[in-house]
């Protein structure tokens, strides 16, 4: 049972344009949403993260907009480039009594076309 | 500051055969994870550490064990390798948090080993 649903599986965008990453989720305990970027041969980077009590977070041309009451939540990138052409993924995590456990969406590869 | 590594880079093995993959992180800290990559499934935790001398199960424990004799060290192993276990490997390590700052949130990750199990 996937926890964290994310859509599209893959998406390609001109050049400037904007790129939208949907992502869904069900347990109402995750209380800390990352996103993270990986380019081919390397491990996942962390681009952006949100906790459920702001319903934005801007930083440069990355923006994470959360919808609590939909549990819903995406990224959107402004003014892509193709620079930003890699695999994108959600995450959620919550405290266990054991530490924390983040759960990973399916990813998103984006290509941003010169 | 080296963040997290991962020995080997790649590895062929047989089924039946053994392995031990290595993560080493010079960050101090106290949480450390497994995770394997596949096509269309994400990132699923395999096993993950929240400090030395302790392991708990993720997802998809079975078929690996892990040990964190030292902190800075985290050993995956496969005592039995089967072709299901073909995957990219991700080590990842954070802080112990105390849920009041992003940062301390945050996993850093290591560059993967690719494992091919024929």
């Amino acid at each position: 049972q996937q926890q964290v649903k994310q859509s599209p599986q893959s998406l390609i965008v001109q050049k400037g344009g904007i790129s939208i990453i949907n992502c869904a989720y069900e347990n109402t305990a995750f209380d800390y949403f990352p996103w993270y970027q990986q380019f081919p041969g390397k491990g996942p980077a962390l681009l952006i993260a949100i906790r459920p009590d702001v319903s934005e977070k801007k930083e440069g041309r990355f923006t994470i907009s959360f919808n609590k009451s939909a549990k819903q939540f995406s990224l959107h990138i402004m003014d892509s480039q193709p620079g930003d052409s890699a695999t994108y993924f959600c995450a959620a995590s919550m405290v266990w009594n054991t530490g924390n456990q983040f759960y990973f969406g399916t990813g998103t590869s984006l290509t941003v076309i010169p | 500051n080296a963040g997290v590594t991962q020995t080997p880079k790649f590895r062929v093995l047989k089924t039946g055969q053994s392995m031990t993959l290595l993560c080493a992180q010079d960050m101090n800290h106290e949480y450390m994870y497994w995770y394997r990559q596949d096509p269309g499934m994400g990132l699923r935790l395999i096993h993950y550490s929240v400090g030395e001398g302790t392991t708990a199960k993720g997802e998809v424990p079975d078929g690996y064990n892990v040990s964190r004799l030292k902190k800075q060290n985290f050993l995956l192993g496969l005592e039995s390798a089967a072709p299901s276990q073909t995957s990219v490997y991700f080590c990842a390590s954070s802080y112990s948090t105390t849920r009041a700052e992003s940062s301390t949130d945050t996993q850093y990750f290591g560059p993967g080993t690719r494992l091919t199990v024929l």
